[in-house]
């Protein structure tokens, strides 16, 4: 299987701030690599497909990047709704895996 | 617009069955997978396994053993078993829509409204 870590586990932010999330494959993904917004009570939402996609109705302020193994998803100018917890996942072969998730709180 | 809606679950005893099943509203499910996925405190996010509209499944290793994905396609929906559950089967459980037939590694959107599962004597 392949193994997913995301840094930091957790961060505490202000509105406003600029918000980077790391995660990192244990092989290299190509660019099969996935967000996904997580709030309580709601099914987890997915932002970046494609490690880089924004998916459609997402706002521009969140942001992917990388390839390989390393990737990074940015979130612009946090806003209140904003505060969540963020997955990444593999696309690249199944069983599709998913990083143990960073949760944003409010600073 | 595709929507997924979850029924089944809830309060299971160790080593029964659970069953779960997933309607498909406003698509079809030509030419994607569809997929269960479950969220427990001690694992994270989880991917269970997949159907495409043919049959064709795909499961997690973990959990192979004990899974069953089925597909009913003129009655809209999908469905999960889990045999012989234990107290690491409680979870959240969503259903996802996955990648293309054609181009497997997708994102899972949109997702179910997620359905709670506790194991417990």
């Amino acid at each position: 299987d392949i193994q997913m870590t995301q840094s930091p586990s957790s961060l505490s932010a202000s509105v406003g701030d600029r918000v980077t999330i790391t995660c990192r494959a244990s092989q290299s993904l190509k660019n099969y690599l996935n967000w996904y917004q997580h709030k309580p009570g709601q099914a987890p939402k997915v932002l970046i497909y494609g490690a880089s996609s924004l998916q459609s109705g997402v706002p521009p302020r969140f942001s992917g990047s990388g390839s390989g193994s390393d990737f990074t998803l940015t979130i612009s100018g946090l806003q209140p709704e904003d505060f969540a917890t963020y997955y990444c996942q593999q696309s690249y072969s199944p069983p599709f895996t998913f990083g143990p998730g960073t949760k944003v709180d409010v600073k | 617009q595709v929507q997924l809606q979850q029924w089944g679950g809830g309060l299971l005893k160790p080593s029964e069955t659970l069953s779960l099943t997933c309607g498909l509203y406003g698509g079809s499910f030509s030419n994607f997978y569809w997929s269960w996925i479950r969220q427990s405190p001690g694992n994270g996010l989880e991917w269970i396994g997949e159907i495409d509209y043919s049959g064709t499944t795909n499961y997690n290793p973990s959990l192979k053993s004990r899974v069953s994905i089925s597909i009913d396609t003129s009655k809209n929906h999908f469905s999960l078993k889990v045999m012989s559950v234990n107290a690491e089967d409680t979870a959240l459980y969503y259903c996802a829509r996955g990648g293309t037939t054609m181009s497997p590694a997708g994102r899972f959107d949109p997702w179910g409204q997620g359905t709670p599962v506790t194991v417990s004597s």
